[in-house]
């Protein structure tokens, strides 16, 4: 049972739009940024978006992020085969009974 | 360009200590803006966070592995390391050492290893 709740699956066709949810609570998006996480089959995760919306360099601005209150949303434009991965969001849990980084329990993205 | 490589045995029978070593390099783990971390994935399953060490020696533990857990730091070889006591099969996973900003995003990653615990 993850900390933050995620959809286990999203699906869409090329060239089409998706987006992840990622709920949680006061104690850790509320008021916590977010990050998303993409990982590639047999792969490490790779960072996509960080503090919420941000890109790291590299990373194509098909990938958006957003976050209210104690929900985030990662956005995926432009659908490719190659971004058929699983996607985790994550961020800082202040609470006693996690007390760290919690994640999401990952949604699988099918580009069909 | 910063890397990260973890190294240590793959298979560790029940009940023994479970020893992982990060090795930094491209970069300095003294730098202090940055923390160092393990997290590991079971077979077909999500990321868990594990903990988190300063270079100073400073550490933050998942309080459901605390009981069981030492994070170490050696910055003259810019290493790390984890020490996971008492195993059981639900220790199998994949293990990643990582950099996170502060206590934010992680940003780097290692390839993972993969521990099975198993007799």
């Amino acid at each position: 049972q993850s900390v933050l709740t995620q959809p286990p699956s999203v699906s869409a066709a090329p060239g089409q739009k998706v987006t992840i949810s990622c709920s949680g609570s006061s104690s850790n998006i509320g008021n916590n940024y977010v990050s998303w996480y993409q990982q590639l089959p047999g792969t490490a995760p790779k960072l996509l978006i960080y503090d919420n919306n941000k890109r790291p360099s590299g990373i194509p601005d098909r990938f958006s992020g957003s976050k209210s209150g104690t929900s985030a949303t990662l956005g995926i434009t432009g659908l490719q085969t190659g971004d058929e991965a699983d996607y985790y969001c994550g961020t800082w849990d202040t609470s006693l009974s996690a007390g760290g980084v919690v994640f999401g329990g990952g949604t699988k993205l099918t580009v069909l | 360009q910063l890397q990260l490589q973890e190294s240590g045995p793959g298979l560790v029978k029940p009940s023994e200590t479970l020893s992982l070593t990060c090795t930094v390099s491209g970069g300095s783990i003294s730098n202090p803006n940055y923390y160092w971390g393990w997290i590991r994935q079971p077979p077909g399953k999500g990321l868990e966070w594990i903990g988190s060490i300063y270079y100073s020696g400073s550490t933050y533990y998942n309080p459901s592995l605390k009981s069981r857990l030492t994070l170490s730091v050696d910055t003259s070889k810019t290493q790390f390391s984890l020490k996971l006591t008492s195993v059981t099969a639900a220790d199998t996973a994949v293990y990643y050492c990582a950099r996170t900003r502060g206590l934010r995003e992680i940003d780097y990653w290692g390839q993972g290893t993969l521990v099975t615990v198993s007799s």
